[in-house]
């Protein structure tokens, strides 16, 4: 099993619609979460980090769930700018650091 | 954006040769890795550092050795490239160890 799974979608979605992405991990004391946007043949950058209280900027929401050991992405009002491959990472220790396949999304007009 | 960069930024090189990519920081964090993205792999780890002269082995490290003389670079290095060498690497920095990361731009790498 993987240590960390995602959906590699595509998701094509239209402008203005809400997208849901999860990323499910296999060691339960993973310690810190986050989610990475990449732009085509570009560098992951940090979108958000994932608390356990679930946390949100803007239009992005990001929970956990250490129960059921899944983190998820909610992208509202999607602009056709969040095009994008979503990563999800899941920490265990610098040593155990991993990172899904990404989550294709195409936002269109 | 953190100050991160990596160099070359493209290589080509033969199966055989040695190859050393640099990564150059100028935010003083005392962590820095080395990971290289396939399709269908997503990103996977090399080799990070937690300090001058610590470094450690990623998931795949084998055919790879790094170094680190200065806080601010990180150095990775291709004894004898192969063609399996072929993929795009980037280098990353955090604070801490469970900490978010910041990448530097990537090196495309491609072994003939």
């Amino acid at each position: 099993r993987k240590e960390v799974e995602q959906d590699p979608g595509p998701f094509n979605v239209p402008e203005g619609a809400t997208v849901a992405f999860n990323c499910t991990y296999s060691n339960s004391a993973s310690q810190s979460f986050f989610w990475y946007r990449q732009d085509c043949r570009k560098e992951p950058k940090l979108l958000m980090s994932v608390y356990s209280s679930g946390n949100e900027d803007g239009r992005f929401t990001a929970q956990l769930n250490r129960a059921s050991q899944y983190i998820s992405l909610l992208i509202r009002d999607s602009k056709l700018s969040d095009s994008a491959t979503y990563l999800c990472v899941v920490n265990s220790g610098a040593n155990n650091l991993f990172f899904g396949t990404g989550t294709r999304l195409t936002v269109i007009p | 954006d953190a100050g991160i960069t990596q160099s070359p930024r493209h290589k080509v090189t033969e199966t055989g040769t040695p190859v050393t990519l640099r990564c150059h920081q100028t935010e003083n964090h005392r962590y820095m890795y080395w990971y290289r993205q396939d399709p269908g792999h997503g990103l996977r780890l090399i080799h990070y550092s937690y300090g001058v002269k610590d470094t450690d082995k990623g998931e795949v490290s084998d055919g790879y050795s790094v170094s680190r003389s200065k806080t601010e670079d990180f150095l990775l290095t291709l004894e004898s490239a192969t063609s399996s060498q072929t993929s795009v690497y980037f280098c990353a920095i955090s604070e801490g160890f469970v900490d978010e990361q910041y990448f530097g731009p990537g090196t495309r790498l491609t072994v003939t």
